[in-house]
């Protein structure tokens, strides 16, 4: 079984400042990694993707993360962040090398950019 | 892109009655469809995984006679949660996919509220 750790709860930055949105994970298996961000009332949105190869990706919106198996981490960075960034931000984990397997999220981070 | 649509994005509905949420593969064939459930302010729990033509997987704790999935095509899966009581009230969710390495794509939900 999976587990995700999102150390923050709540960010709160200025615009155009940097942030980093922390997540750490727990598996006996490889897996894969992911990063959702969720409006309110509304559904989740892929930022972006670990399967394989390069450690860091870059996803939508200008956002980046590291993967980082030593410290069984993935965090969330955006070098500048803008007002429309203000949104719930989901970690989430799925064991590798299957077809079809569910993903576990951890409890998420209100990234609220303020002007 | 992949396109889940999911309806009604809102609805509230007299304790005891039933109320039946789809969701729908618009532009994609999707064999594993997940439904989740997300509280105020907490993160998403899933609630079971259907397959088409095959009986939904449940989550431990999850009554399957309560919320009833069905996913009779590779386009439609549908949650009915019966006979509901203001405690189901929540935000329903639900993703659809082929499998993890293609991504799944989540619908933008539906607000139910039993009164």
């Amino acid at each position: 079984a999976q587990s995700v750790t999102q150390l923050d709860s709540q960010v709160p930055v200025f615009e155009e400042a940097p942030v980093e949105l922390r997540c750490n994970y727990s598996s006996s298996v490889s897996v894969y990694l992911f990063w959702y961000v969720q409006y309110p009332n509304q559904g989740l949105q892929l930022l972006l993707k670990y399967l394989s190869g390069s450690t860091l990706v870059k996803g939508i919106n200008g956002f980046e993360a590291e993967f980082n198996k030593s410290q069984t981490s993935f965090h969330l960075r955006k070098p500048s962040v803008h007002i429309s960034d203000t949104a719930e931000y989901f970690c989430a984990v799925s064991a590798s090398g299957g077809s079809n397997y569910k993903l576990t999220f951890g409890k998420g981070t209100l990234l609220t950019v303020n002007p | 892109g992949a396109v889940v649509s999911q309806h009604p994005s809102r609805v509230i509905c007299k304790s005891g009655t039933s109320v039946k949420i789809e969701c729908r593969s618009l532009d994609f064939q999707a064999t594993t469809m997940f439904w989740y459930r997300q509280f105020p302010k907490q993160s998403l729990m899933l609630m079971a995984t259907s397959n088409e033509g095959s009986k939904a997987t449940y989550e431990q704790g999850v009554e399957k006679d309560k919320f009833l999935i069905n996913h009779a095509s590779l386009t439609l899966s549908t949650l009915t949660v019966t006979s509901a009581h203001p405690e189901d009230s929540s935000f329903y969710i639900c993703s659809a996919g082929i499998n993890t390495n293609y991504g799944y794509t989540f619908g933008s939900g539906t607000r139910l509220t039993v009164v």
